[in-house]
């Protein structure tokens, strides 16, 4: 069965701090990944996902994040965070089967981020 | 182009009682999955319909059914609730396939529906 660890329930960083929050994943083979970020009291919005290819995948609003099957691991990076970006980040890892997830996903605990101005 | 629209917002219903939630996806869209959203948890995978049919399911009991139309939109039922069935509920919609061709289900998410149970 697949699952993902979100180590950091909560992060805190200052405006303009570089920002790394970790994700890690158990799947047998090279799974779909995906980062998702939610406001409060809103639904999910995609950040960026991996598929196969370059392992180093751009997303929305500057993020970028780096899959490391060594690692199990696929952790979201910012270079620079703005207020703005103050929500809740979940990672989520989907199998494959015939080349899609099939709509099934399995979600970590999700890791909030406050940012201090 | 509308994304996926869920109704409705919010709702309260006591124990014992039966909801339907309903979705409908984005344009485009063939795919509804549904999750349940806990206070402070991520999503949990309920079940996943394509083409009128329930196609995968996560650890929910049978109190939990769905259907979808021949519009794709979809409903989520929930019988004899329990205080623990109080979450947000996600609709996502992705397009399974083209052309033939499996595509990878990437998922639009709505803002979804909050059940309290009391």
């Amino acid at each position: 069965a697949q699952s993902v660890t979100q180590p950091d329930i909560h992060i805190t960083v200052s405006e303009g701090a570089s920002l790394e929050l970790r994700c890690n994943y158990s799947y047998g083979a090279t799974p779909y990944l995906f980062w998702y970020v939610q406001s409060p009291g809103q639904g999910l919005q995609l950040l960026l996902k991996y598929f196969s290819g370059d392992t180093l995948v751009q997303g929305i609003k500057g993020f970028e994040a780096e899959f490391k099957r060594s690692q199990s691991s696929f952790n979201l990076r910012k270079p620079s965070v703005h207020w703005s970006d103050a929500a809740e980040y979940f990672c989520a890892v989907g199998a494959r089967a015939g080349g899609t997830s099939y709509g099934k996903l399995t979600f970590g605990q999700g890791t909030i981020l406050t940012v201090h101005p | 182009d509308a994304g996926v629209t869920q109704s409705p917002t919010h709702l309260i219903k006591t124990r014992g009682q039966q909801v339907t939630l309903r979705c409908s996806p984005k344009s485009g869209h063939d795919t509804v999955s549904w999750y349940q959203q806990a206070l402070g948890q991520g999503p949990q995978f309920i079940f996943q319909y394509y083409e009128e049919e329930e196609r995968q399911r996560g650890n929910f009991p049978d109190r939990f059914s769905g259907h979808q139309f021949p519009n794709y939109s979809s409903e989520l039922n929930v019988n004899a609730l329990l205080l623990g069935d109080s979450a947000l509920y996600l609709c996502a919609s992705s397009q399974l396939t083209s052309g033939g061709k499996l595509r990878t289900g990437e998922l639009f998410f709505g803002e979804g529906s909050r059940l309290t149970v009391l």
